[in-house]
């Protein structure tokens, strides 16, 4: 592993169905972030991470559940998919205030 | 008002011009600016970062800041049709303690005709 790997590349889910957006990375980055990217709407955070075992709200989080049991991983879950939460998913990671961030591929999900 | 704004776009340059993307931002305090580049269906990657004022050049890539017109740019010199993509504007908030929290720009697409 060189960076950040997401998985999967891409998925086509059904409406109501639990769904987790696997992230890893193996820079031993203390931080780590969920953006969504839409059409217009650019990049818009959804959880991020400071540390392992901290988490906190981006601008968007309503549907949206992180956890952060290691420094590698940050998967991101959606309880139960809407439409809406049809996007590009990108997990980020950095370390240290003035640092920016690495992105990783980027999981497309649409919800039907 | 959006915390960093970017010239909408699209920005259409042809093959050997200088194509000049532009960034304002709302929050005073922000000490670190980020230009990352995103070609259509990939991840954003970095390709400049600047702290001080004046200008950072890194090849063809000049960064320039002005914090107190609360402005940043980025120069794209003898433009390649291989800079088509979307450029995005980040922003680091000095006031903030979580690290890396960027907040990003919409970006503005460039074309460059051959």
């Amino acid at each position: 592993i060189a960076g950040i790997t997401q998985a999967p590349t891409s998925q086509i889910l059904a409406a109501g169905r639990r769904m987790t957006l696997r992230c890893t990375q193996d820079m031993r980055h203390n931080a780590m972030y969920w953006y969504r990217q839409d059409l217009g709407l650019g990049l818009r955070l959804i959880h991020y991470s400071n540390t392992a075992g901290t988490t906190g709200k981006g601008e968007v989080p309503d549907g949206y559940s992180v956890s952060r049991a290691n420094t590698d991983d940050f998967p991101l879950t959606l309880a139960s998919a809407v439409p809406s939460q049809t996007s590009v998913y990108f997990c980020a990671s950095s370390d240290g205030t003035l640092i920016p961030q690495f992105f990783g591929p980027g999981t497309r999900l649409t919800v039907l | 008002q959006k915390e960093v704004e970017q010239n909408s776009g699209p920005l259409s340059v042809p093959e050997g011009a200088i194509a000049s993307l532009n960034c304002t931002y709302s929050d005073r305090v922000s000490q670190s600016f980020f230009w990352y580049r995103q070609y259509s269906g990939k991840s954003p990657e970095l390709i400049m970062s600047i702290y001080s004022n004046g200008d950072k050049e890194d090849g063809r890539f000049t960064a320039q800041l002005n914090k107190a017109s609360q402005y940043v740019s980025l120069l794209i010199r003898d433009s390649q049709p291989s800079d088509s993509a979307t450029y995005l504007c980040a922003v680091n908030p000095f006031y903030n303690t979580n690290a890396g929290k960027s907040t990003f720009g919409d970006g503005t697409t460039l074309t460059v005709k051959p």
